[in-house]
């Protein structure tokens, strides 16, 4: 089973800047099969990245995904005041699918 | 458009079995590479991965809940339901279903909250 962990647990920071988030695996994600997802408050998760650095449809392309092997990287290049919210990142390689505890960013 | 949403509920009392219906449009079930996730939130914490019936019928589950968790498909009507026995405090969460391509939770309902209270 693969381990995700999420760093840091919450990022403050203004708009206009960049945020880096993590998410580190326990063991090889396979075919790099690693998703990022935004959460906001009473709203369901939405796919942002996946296969680690593909962007889904509608994605900004402020948002950056990046890493391989156990490894990887949430990048956002400026901060709008849209993008704050709760990350995830999920592997979907092997099961159980697990997802990462996540990354809250808020504004400073 | 694909679109999903999750329908059962509201509240369940401890020991009890919850069944969860995914109601779906826009894909089918019998499609190859397609398949059905179920993800529950508890409130104010994080998302965790139940269960994935794929096309093929195939299911995962979380080794945590494999023995309480049961997932069926019903291709022709376009549903999956989901059933967790002996229900617990600890399971009240937000349950989500979620449209999968190969194993990737691509499109998502809005969520059903279950509360487990007596």
């Amino acid at each position: 089973e693969i381990v995700l962990t999420q760093s840091p647990g919450t990022l403050s920071l203004s708009p206009g800047e960049r945020a880096t988030l993590s998410c580190r695996a326990s063991q090889s994600v396979g075919m790099n099969y690693l998703g990022w997802y935004q959460q906001k408050p009473g709203q369901a998760p939405r796919l942002l990245i996946y296969n680690a650095f593909s962007r889904a449809t509608g994605c900004p392309d402020r948002f950056i995904g990046s890493g391989s092997g156990t490894d990887f990287n949430l990048t956002i290049s400026r901060l709008e005041p849209e993008d704050f919210a709760v990350y995830y990142c999920q592997q979907y390689a092997t099961s159980p699918c697990a997802f990462g505890q996540g990354t809250k960013v808020e504004i400073k | 458009q694909i679109t999903l949403k999750e329908s059962g509920p509201s509240l369940v009392k401890p020991t009890q079995t919850l069944t969860l219906t995914c109601t779906f449009s826009g894909f089918s079930l019998s499609t190859s590479a397609v398949g059905v996730a179920w993800i529950r939130q508890p409130p104010g914490k994080a998302l965790e991965w139940l269960a994935l019936i794929y096309w093929d019928d195939v299911t995962h589950y979380s080794p945590f809940l494999k023995s309480r968790l049961t997932l069926t498909k019903d291709t022709s009507k376009n549903h999956v339901v989901l059933t967790m026995t002996n229900m617990d405090p600890v399971d009240t969460a937000t349950y989500y279903c979620a449209h999968t391509s190969g194993w990737l939770p691509d499109f998502w309902g809005q969520g059903t909250l279950v509360t487990v209270s007596s």
